[in-house]
């Protein structure tokens, strides 16, 4: 069964930062683009990063400068390094799989998710 | 970057009724829009790609039609696993971008 499981998340301060991590399994992880999208509480999704097989990245502009994604396809896994967190970072963090190596395409397997609070 | 809007926001339904939620894009797309189904707690579910494609595994009382700016997805005859969110996506152009969302409950 084709799998992605989201960690790391959790509560921090405003201006503080956070790791989140995405484990894929049951597919060929370093074959494929994965996304990061994010649900505001209330709110619809919303892109936040994108990383090809070949780790060329993309960024929403909203986290340009602050967010970065990586990849290690040798443990099969996919992170998002978050700094300068803001209230409006708020949110749940998917990790997804797009349909195929490129920015601009739907995502088919998707995680169930891990939550960022932003409070102090 | 593009809007999608979606419409209704909720829905109220009975099982073994048929449904439509809509979705606009701010900008024409072609065909390049997706539906997702959400539940809480779930990760999210694709159920079709560009335009009227149904996502492999996913029920034929699904459907979805619509090009250049107006979208359609339809549920032939709800079932009970069917209350859960639905949300558009276009892929036209970058960045990619979703609709709000339109929560479909039961009646």
């Amino acid at each position: 069964e084709m799998q992605l499981v989201e960690s790391g998340g959790g509560l921090v301060q405003p201006g503080g930062s956070l790791r989140l991590s995405c484990a894929a399994s049951g597919f060929t992880f370093s074959s494929y683009a994965i996304n990061w999208v994010r649900q505001a509480p209330g709110k619809g999704l919303e892109w936040v990063s994108y990383i090809s097989s070949g780790s060329s990245t993309y960024y929403a502009d909203s986290v340009k400068g602050r967010f970065t994604i990586s990849r290690d396809n040798a443990e099969n896994s996919l992170f998002l390094q978050m700094n300068s967190l803001g209230v409006e970072d708020t949110a749940v963090y998917y990790c997804a799989r797009a349909y195929y190596d490129n920015n601009v395409v739907p995502s088919d397997v998707w995680g169930k998710g891990t939550t960022v609070t932003v409070s102090s | 970057d593009i809007q999608m809007t979606q419409s209704p926001s909720t829905l109220s339904a009975s099982v073994g009724d048929r449904v439509n939620i809509t979705c606009r894009a701010s900008q024409s797309i072609s065909g390049w829009l997706a539906w997702y189904q959400q539940k809480p707690g779930k990760a999210p579910k694709l159920l079709i790609y560009k335009a009227s494609n149904l996502e492999s595994g996913v029920p034929s009382r699904f459907s979805g039609r619509g090009s250049g700016t107006e979208f359609t997805l339809t549920i032939s005859s709800l079932q009970p696993d069917d209350f859960a969110t639905y949300c558009c996506q276009q892929y036209d152009s970058s960045p990619i971008t979703f609709g709000q969302g339109t929560r479909l409950e039961i009646k």
